[in-house]
């Protein structure tokens, strides 16, 4: 029952590395999501895709870029990590117009940039 | 674009008591609705969602929420609180017609007093 899972869960990373961030869902779901939660702020998108090979930029997209090149499969990538991107990343999956379009969550990555 | 209000940053009430969440949300035609719930370092979990019909929608938990079209409302409620319930809400919407793009509220920090 793994539903939407993210790795890693926790990482420190310096200003100016890069790493990525993987989510894989086991829902056969069509469209996969990217947010990013900040104190205050709720959470943003950042980038989304609505199938494999597909992506598009959401709400906040500089200094990420993503790939879906399997469906289950969307990967966030930082090139060069800023203190600015300290952040709480969040993955979602679904598929618009079955099980209600809920839209499902991961667990959380929470990424610590210094 | 459509956006969401939460007016409450932090709750606090004593367990047993009822318990209303403010949520509003500007969007020109009927828009999808979500509560969702964040324990600490988890994921969101939902609690309910509204996407047309009965404006009284129950969700898990005890839950419920109203769609009030004319206020542009859609307010969380649980008749008698449980310590258990401590935890972040939000609130949040999607275009209708689509699940695709969710929009969310900052969040209402909810603690619950013995």
């Amino acid at each position: 029952n793994a539903g939407v899972t993210q790795t890693p869960k926790f990482r420190v990373l310096k200003t100016g590395q890069s790493m990525t961030l993987l989510c894989a869902q086991d829902m056969n779901h069509e469209y996969m999501y990217w947010y990013r939660q900040d104190p205050g702020m709720g959470l943003r998108l950042i980038h989304y895709s609505v199938g494999e090979g597909t992506t598009a930029k959401g709400e906040v997209p500089d200094g990420y870029n993503v790939s879906r090149l399997k469906k289950q499969n969307f990967l966030l990538g930082l090139e060069s990590a800023a203190p600015s991107q300290t952040s709480v990343y969040f993955c979602a999956s679904n598929t618009p117009g079955t099980s209600g379009n809920t839209i499902y969550f991961g667990e959380g990555s929470w990424l610590t940039v210094v | 674009a459509q956006s969401v209000t939460q007016p409450d940053i932090h709750i606090t009430v004593s367990e047993g008591a009822s318990l209303e969440l403010r949520c509003n949300y500007s969007y020109g035609a009927t828009p999808y609705l979500f509560w969702y719930v964040q324990s600490p370092g988890q994921g969101l979990q939902l609690l309910l969602k509204y996407f047309s019909g009965d404006t009284l929608v129950q969700g898990i938990k005890g839950f419920e929420a109203e769609f009030k079209r004319s206020q542009s409302s859609f307010n969380l409620r649980k008749p008698s609180v449980h310590w258990s319930d401590a935890a972040e809400y939000f609130c949040a919407v999607a275009p209708s017609g689509s699940a695709r793009q969710l929009t969310f509220g900052s969040g209402t920090q909810l603690t619950v007093l013995p």
